[in-house]
């Protein structure tokens, strides 16, 4: 298996305009991690699926962000409008979750930059 | 209300010594307890995990150490090596129940291993 592959690595947009990222997960996983890494705040979860249902969304910093999983091989994690401090590297992570839990495997990351 | 700390943002080490990475909980819920690497413009590895039945577990060069009466653990590196030199996260999570494998991470350790 490729492991988690995310896209694009690096985005660079203007402040105010739609960016997605996007994540395909290593088959057989059901569940799915969108975590942000800041340099103020480290790691931090944004939002997680489990079988492709949206199981807790609380990291979610506003209504701009918004994710999504339509099936076990795809998520999106979009925000729009962006603004600057949303510059930051986004991770997207799956693992197999079962009776008991597992590691989970990160991609590469996307770096985005908002001007 | 930061769950899991780590309170050394760096560890400067001699080649061929022990490193010595720390880490703080404070949720009595987790019971399941990892450790990841990460290199510049890369996701973060999985390194090393334990779960809170055990003490100790061993893999290679790494040991991670668990005290859940001190709510503590701790990766050591024996003998460490310049390609070591990394982010060192440790992160934790609670199995079963509705956790779904959600990992909660401390802020990482930069450990430079001089040769």
């Amino acid at each position: 298996d490729a492991g988690v592959i995310q896209s694009p690595r690096h985005e660079v947009t203007e402040m105010g305009q739609e960016v997605t990222l996007r994540c395909k997960p290593i088959s057989g996983h059901n569940s799915l991690f969108w975590y942000r890494q800041t340099m103020m705040r480290g790691l931090e979860l944004l939002i997680y699926f489990n079988n492709n249902v949206p199981i807790d969304d609380s990291g979610m910093p506003e209504d701009r962000f918004s994710a999504k999983m339509p099936n076990a091989s795809f998520s999106t994690l979009k925000i729009q409008p962006s603004e600057p401090r949303d510059s930051a590297v986004y991770f997207c992570a799956s693992s197999f979750t079962g009776q008991r839990n597992t590691e989970a495997f990160f991609g590469q990351g996307t770096r985005l930059t908002v001007v | 209300d930061q769950q899991v700390k780590q309170n050394s943002p760096s560890l400067s080490v001699q080649e061929g010594r022990i490193s010595i990475l720390n880490c703080d909980y404070t949720n009595s819920m987790f019971d399941y307890f990892l450790w990841y690497k990460k290199y510049p413009a890369e996701g973060p590895t999985f390194l090393i995990s334990i779960s809170s039945i055990k003490d100790k577990n061993e893999d290679g060069r790494f040991t991670v150490f668990l005290n859940k009466s001190a709510k503590h653990l701790s990766l050591h590196i024996v003998p460490s090596q310049p390609g070591d030199s990394a982010v060192y996260f440790c992160a934790a999570s609670a199995n079963g129940g509705t956790s779904y494998g959600k990992l909660t991470f401390g802020q990482g350790t930069i450990l430079t291993v001089h040769p």
